[in-house]
């Protein structure tokens, strides 16, 4: 699976949109973006995935560039609730092998009252 | 929605004991997971199972055993639990169809 580079912490005020970057340079043809979050002491959440459309959900929405090297979550109106470590990974779509997550170090995003 | 869930949310445990850990899914999904999750070494696989009664080991399954027995539970089991066994155990799952793996709370055993 490729590597991705996230910044290691933002902040973002509450009810304002929040957008996390990340550079995967090295993405193969037949990888995902994925992003999960993980809220203290708490199981990663699924957030998010896309290919290379740009993908909304009732969660975020995320963008890919055209030529697939980075991507931005969007938390379009951050919530208190919204305070977590964010992971940006890619992995290639199932093959049925049970492939293995690796989280990077993740953003870990500070929503400010 | 996927619900994922795991038996205990905190764990204490003396060294030399049995644990065990159950993971319980709703969704049909043929696979599932175990990870330990430690601060500054990310997730680290232990074991995964593609169906009943099969199982395969992980990155780090020197000191686990598992069992799955039935498709919507997949046991870890600690046969006897040392002091670096201390960790976050997260459960996931994914279905063979789908590219999302879904996760449990947590558990956060503690081994004395």
């Amino acid at each position: 699976d490729a590597k991705t580079t996230q910044p290691p912490s933002m902040d973002c005020a509450e009810g304002r949109a929040a957008n996390l970057p990340c550079n995967h340079s090295t993405i193969s043809g037949n990888e995902y973006v994925y992003w999960y979050r993980q809220i203290h002491s708490q199981g990663p959440q699924y957030i998010i995935h896309g290919l290379k459309n740009n993908e909304t959900n009732e969660m975020a929405s995320l963008i890919i560039t055209e030529d697939r090297k980075s991507s931005t979550l969007i938390l379009p109106h951050a919530t208190l609730r919204d305070t977590a470590v964010y992971y940006c990974i890619v992995r290639v779509a199932t093959d049925n092998a049970g492939n293995m997550l690796t989280f990077g170090g993740g953003t870990r995003l500070m929503v400010k009252p | 929605d996927v619900k994922v869930t795991q038996s205990s949310r905190y764990l204490v445990k003396r060294t030399g004991e049995k644990v065990f850990l159950e993971c319980v899914q709703d969704m049909d999904h043929e696979n599932m997971f175990w990870y330990r999750q430690d601060p500054g070494l990310g997730l680290r696989l232990i074991y995964f199972s593609y169906d009943v009664k099969m199982k395969e080991k992980g990155d780090i399954p020197e000191g686990y055993s598992v069992s799955r027995e039935k498709k919507e539970r997949f046991s870890l089991i600690l046969e006897s639990a040392s002091t670096n066994q201390t960790s976050m155990y997260l459960c996931a799952t994914e279905g063979s169809t789908t590219d999302t793996q879904y996760f449990g709370p947590g558990t956060r055993l503690t081994v004395l």
